[in-house]
C-alpha cells in the first residue's frame, strides 16, 4: 500500500527567507505526485506535479520540487516566500486512475 | 468555466438524521471522487466514479455511507444515521478522464457538523 509522509505539521518561516517542505513516500511501485495548497477558506488546489522525466518540476507561485527515486522524498521548495505563500500544503501520490493518498499536511506560517 | 461546486457549504444535523450532500463537476469531466477531511487531517479518499458507476468504493467507512451519480455528471453523497464522528468536510473533485497523473480539480467541500 502506498503512504505519505510530512514529517513537519508546522513551518514558520520569515519573509523573504526560503521554504522546504518536505515529504516521503512509500510505495512497491512507480507513483505519480502531487503537491496541492490549501489557502485559508480556499479549496484544495494543484501547486505541481510530478509524472516522469526530468526530477526537477516547477509549480505556480514560484515553488518547486525535486523527486528522488533513492530516497522516496518530494520536498517543495521557494526561495523567497511572501506572506500569501500562508497556506496548507499537502503531499500526495497516486499510481492508478482512481484515489489520491494525501498526507496530514504542513501549516506554513510566514512571519513579518 | 465553471469549477467543482458542491452545495451545501454548511450543513449542521442531528445525530440520527440523514444527509445528502452534493457536488456539480467541471462539465465534460467523466472521473468523480469524494474525499472526508477531518481536522488537522489530510483528505481521505471514499469513492471514485467513472461515468454513472462506482469504479472504487474502498473508502467507504461503512454502509452508512452511500454515493450514487446516475447521469453521469452530478454526484450525490448520502450518509444514514449520522454520527458525531462523521463530523468533517466532505470534498469533491473531478478530471477529465480519470487516468493515473491526472489532475483531480477540488471544490470548497461541504462542512458537516452533526450535533
Amino acid at each position: 500500500a502506498q503512504s505519505v509522509t510530512q514529517l513537519d505539521s508546522q513551518v514558520p518561516v520569515f519573509e523573504e527567507a526560503p521554504v522546504e517542505l518536505r515529504c516521503n513516500y512509500s510505495s512497491s511501485v512507480s507513483v505519480y505526485l502531487f503537491w496541492y495548497v490549501q489557502y485559508p477558506n480556499q479549496g484544495l488546489q494543484l501547486l505541481l506535479k510530478y509524472l516522469s522525466g526530468s526530477t526537477l518540476v516547477k509549480g505556480i507561485n514560484g515553488f518547486e520540487a525535486e523527486f528522488n527515486k533513492s530516497q522516496t522524498s518530494f520536498h517543495l521548495r521557494k526561495p523567497s516566500v511572501h506572506i500569501s505563500d500562508t497556506a496548507e500544503y499537502f503531499c500526495a501520490v497516486n499510481i492508478r486512475d482512481d484515489k489520491i493518498i494525501f498526507g496530514k499536511g504542513t501549516r506554513l506560517h510566514i512571519l513579518p | 468555466g465553471a469549477g467543482v461546486s458542491q452545495t451545501p457549504s454548511n450543513k449542521v444535523t442531528e445525530k440520527g438524521k440523514y444527509v445528502e450532500l452534493r457536488c456539480d463537476p467541471i462539465s465534460g469531466h467523466t472521473a468523480l471522487y469524494w474525499y472526508r477531511q477531518s481536522l488537522g487531517q489530510g483528505p481521505e479518499f471514499l469513492i471514485y466514479f467513472q461515468g454513472t458507476g462506482a469504479a472504487d468504493d474502498s473508502g467507504l467507512p461503512n454502509d452508512r455511507f452511500f454515493a450514487v451519480r446516475p447521469e453521469g455528471s452530478v454526484s450525490t453523497l448520502k450518509i444514514q444515521r449520522t454520527e458525531r464522528g462523521d463530523s468533517a468536510v466532505y470534498l469533491c473533485a473531478s478530471s477529465p478522464g480519470g487516468a493515473g497523473g491526472e489532475t483531480q480539480y477540488f471544490g470548497p467541500g461541504t462542512r458537516l457538523l452533526v450535533l
